[in-house]
């Protein structure tokens, strides 16, 4: 398969414990996206990488949460002191190369559930 | 402040009836407008795009969608529904293309077709 992957797919923790998701995007894509989804709503963006330089980051991106992608392949995101409202659907995307704004190719998806 | 609205959460139809969806989107520059679709169990895809030109624009699986610039707007239409495209249709647009590539997505319509 060579669409964009993410794991784990599903992730249950304890509040206050952290947790890191991972994400491989598309093998020729340098733009990468984070986006976080609640029940009943769209995706809302979280943060973005051009090759390993993190451009944006939305409000939402408390100082819990952190974003790398070191060598520009894979991502990580990860959460820290872990609250119930982190309870959500992590989405990773890729899009390509390119000046103009392009197609994002979305994974499936992790799935946080915090007790 | 930039938002992307969806009017029609809910939208039940029989087999053959025609769709249409409601996209509307605050932002007076240019935008890159995009509808994805996810079918249950499956991860956001691509059902089409629009850039530029033509503001009628055709995607997959039979579906358009039409760019009215004064009205904001970038409605989904399908003549003709199938069960199969029972799922959920999301709105997304790049808001200042130059400048970001974060998507803005709509709060997306839940599409039940009764055969």
């Amino acid at each position: 398969d060579t669409g964009v992957s993410q794991n784990p797919r599903h992730k249950i923790t304890k509040r206050g414990q952290n947790v890191t998701f991972r994400c491989d995007p598309i093998s020729e894509h340098n733009r990468l996206y984070w986006y976080r989804q609640t029940l009943g709503q769209g995706p809302e963006f979280l943060t973005y990488f051009q090759n390993e330089a993190q451009l944006e980051k939305s409000r939402l991106l408390s100082d819990r949460f952190s974003a790398e992608r070191p060598k520009g392949s894979f991502s990580t995101l990860e959460i820290q002191r872990t609250e119930q409202g982190d309870s959500a659907m992590y989405l990773c995307a890729s899009s390509a190369k390119g000046g103009a704004p392009n197609e994002q190719f979305f994974g499936p998806g992790t799935r946080l559930t915090v007790l | 402040a930039q938002s992307v609205s969806q009017h029609n959460h809910h939208v039940i139809l029989s087999e053959a009836a025609s769709l249409e969806l409601g996209c509307n989107y605050s932002y007076g520059g240019t935008v890159n407008l995009f509808w994805y679709v996810q079918y249950p169990g499956q991860h956001l895809q691509l059902l089409l795009k629009y850039f530029s030109g033509d503001p009628l624009v055709k995607g997959i699986k039979g579906f358009e969608a039409e760019f009215i610039k004064s009205k904001f707007s970038f409605n989904l239409r399908k003549p003709s529904v199938q069960w199969s495209d029972t799922a959920e249709y999301f709105c997304a647009v790049i808001m200042s293309p130059d400048t970001g590539n974060q998507f803005y997505f709509g709060t997306g319509t839940s599409l039940t077709v009764i055969p």
